[in-house]
C-alpha cells in the first residue's frame, strides 16, 4: 500500500498568511494525487485534483504543486473559512489512501 | 444539483451485520463509480470500497475484504454496503462519495480515482 505522510500535523496561522501543507508519498505517484478540505461535522471537500488542477469553484487563493512523492498546498492568504483540516490521497493505486491530516488552526 | 443522502447506521452488536444506502440524485447515476469512505471518531479518512458505474468491478481495502460488500442498483439511483461480521474498528461515520471520473488509462491501469461529491454521512457505532 501506499503510505501518504503529511506535514505539519498542524499549523497555527492567522488570517492573511500565507499557509503550506506538504504530503509524501511512499512511492512515485506521478501527479495522481489530491487535497480535500474538511470543517468539523461536515464531509470533505475536493479542493484540487492532479496535483495542481483547481476544482470547479474552488478560490484562486488555493493551489498545488507537486509531482512524483512530494506535494505541496498552499494557501496564498488564509481566510477565516480557511480554519479547518486539510488532507491528501494518492489516487495512483488501490486501496486509495489518505494523509494523516492537517490541522490549520487560528493563531 | 449533486445529493448522496446516507442512511442505515446505528448500533449493533460485533459480529453482526449492518447494511448501509446511499440515495443519489442530481446527476446520471449509471455513468458514474462510487465509494465508500469512512472516519473514525477523532481520526482520518479511510478509503474502504468501490465500484464500478455498471457494477462490473469493485475493490476493496484490505481492513474489510471479506466482510464488506458494495453494490448499486443503477434503475433506482440506489448504492450500497453489506457489512458483515462487524468489529468495533469499523465503528465510524460512513460517506458515499461520487467517483470524479476523472481517471485516465496508464499502461493498462486506470489512474485518478477522486471524490468529488460526498453525501452527509451516517455513523456506525459497532458494541456490545
Amino acid at each position: 500500500d501506499i503510505q501518504m505522510t503529511q506535514s505539519p500535523s498542524s499549523v497555527s496561522a492567522s488570517v492573511g498568511d500565507r499557509v503550506t501543507i506538504t504530503c509524501r508519498a511512499s512511492q512515485d505517484i506521478s501527479s495522481w494525487f489530491a487535497w480535500y478540505q474538511q470543517k468539523p461535522g461536515k464531509a470533505p471537500k475536493l479542493l484540487i485534483y492532479t496535483a495542481s488542477t483547481l476544482q470547479s469553484g474552488v478560490p484562486s487563493r488555493f493551489s498545488g504543486s507537486g509531482s512524483g512523492t512530494d506535494f505541496t498546498l498552499t494557501i496564498s492568504s488564509l481566510q477565516p473559512e480557511d480554519f479547518a483540516i486539510y488532507y491528501c490521497q494518492q489516487a495512483y493505486s488501490f486501496p486509495l489512501t489518505f494523509g494523516g491530516g492537517t490541522k490549520v488552526e487560528i493563531k | 444539483q449533486v445529493q448522496l443522502v446516507e442512511s442505515g447506521g446505528g448500533v449493533v452488536q460485533p459480529g453482526r451485520s449492518l447494511r448501509l444506502s446511499c440515495a443519489a440524485s442530481g446527476f446520471s447515476f449509471s455513468s458514474y463509480g462510487m465509494h465508500w469512505v469512512r472516519q473514525a471518531p477523532g481520526k482520518g479518512l479511510e478509503w474502504v470500497a468501490i465500484i464500478w458505474n455498471d457494477g462490473s468491478n469493485k475493490y476493496y481495502a484490505d481492513s474489510v475484504k471479506g466482510r464488506f460488500t458494495i453494490s448499486r442498483d443503477n434503475s433506482n439511483n440506489m448504492l450500497y454496503l453489506q457489512m458483515n461480521s462487524l468489529r468495533a474498528e469499523d465503528t465510524a461515520v460512513y460517506y458515499c462519495a461520487r467517483d470524479s471520473a476523472r481517471g485516465l488509462v496508464e499502461m493498462g491501469t486506470i489512474r485518478g480515482f477522486y471524490f468529488d461529491y460526498w453525501g452527509q454521512g451516517t455513523l456506525v457505532t459497532v458494541s456490545s
